[in-house]
């Protein structure tokens, strides 16, 4: 069983929806990651929470320490946030290495 | 540009044959890791270097080797190439406790 686990693996959905990506891990960790990564596929940061909840424009990120569980979510899709959302887990020692789900592809159609 | 410069963008080489890529972290990280993208694997952590000292090591091949130079920049070296070791690498930086930044990796394809 991965230590990070996100579903689902594939989601396709129309302009304007609201998208929900999830993501639960198994391992104590210090902070909690989405990333995108694009079909040219460079990675971008989107979000490092270690509680509660984060927003940037359309993107929020929330996570329940205690349930070990996040959640991605897109408000008013649009085709250009067609990519793929990875959830990466710093875990807790010494290194900040990430840990990484398998990601989710999104594809939203107009 | 996220300030994380990777180079080469595309390397094409054959195997058994020597290949270095190179990473320039962000101003100001002292933290510089090393990941690997590969399609039945997914992104997996290689090694990191903190202020050019190793600080963790992954699921690194022997075969393969890195360092970090005392402007911070950081190499990772891989050898006897084999066709498996076609992938994306990618190099990121961050400061303690902050966020991560990648550069924009490295298609590496080995024939």
């Amino acid at each position: 069983k991965n230590e990070v686990e996100q579903s689902p693996q594939n989601l396709t959905a129309q302009e304007g929806e609201f998208i929900t990506i999830n993501c639960s891990y198994s391992v104590g960790i210090s902070a909690l990651h989405w990333l995108q990564q694009h079909p040219g596929g460079g990675i971008v940061s989107l979000f490092m929470l270690s509680s509660g909840k984060k927003k940037h424009g359309r993107l929020i990120a929330t996570i329940n320490i205690q349930e070990k569980h996040s959640s991605l979510h897109i408000t008013a899709s649009h085709p250009r946030d067609s990519a793929v959302y990875i959830c990466a887990a710093t875990t807790q020692g010494g290194s900040e290495k990430l840990v990484f789900g398998k990601g989710t592809k999104l594809t939203v159609n107009p | 540009d996220s300030g994380v410069t990777q180079t080469p963008k595309h390397l094409i080489t054959a195997t058994g044959q020597r290949v270095t890529l190179r990473c320039s972290p962000r101003s100001g990280d002292l933290s510089v890791y090393w990941y690997q993208q590969s399609l039945d694997q997914g992104l997996q952590f290689l090694i990191q270097y903190y202020n050019g000292e190793e600080r963790a090591k992954g699921n690194i091949l022997e075969r393969f080797s890195a360092q970090q130079f005392p402007d911070l920049h950081s190499e990772l070296n891989l050898s006897s190439l084999e066709l498996g070791d076609s992938a994306l690498y990618f190099c990121a930086s961050s400061v303690r406790g902050g966020g991560y930044t990648f550069g924009s990796g490295t298609r590496l394809t080995v024939v």
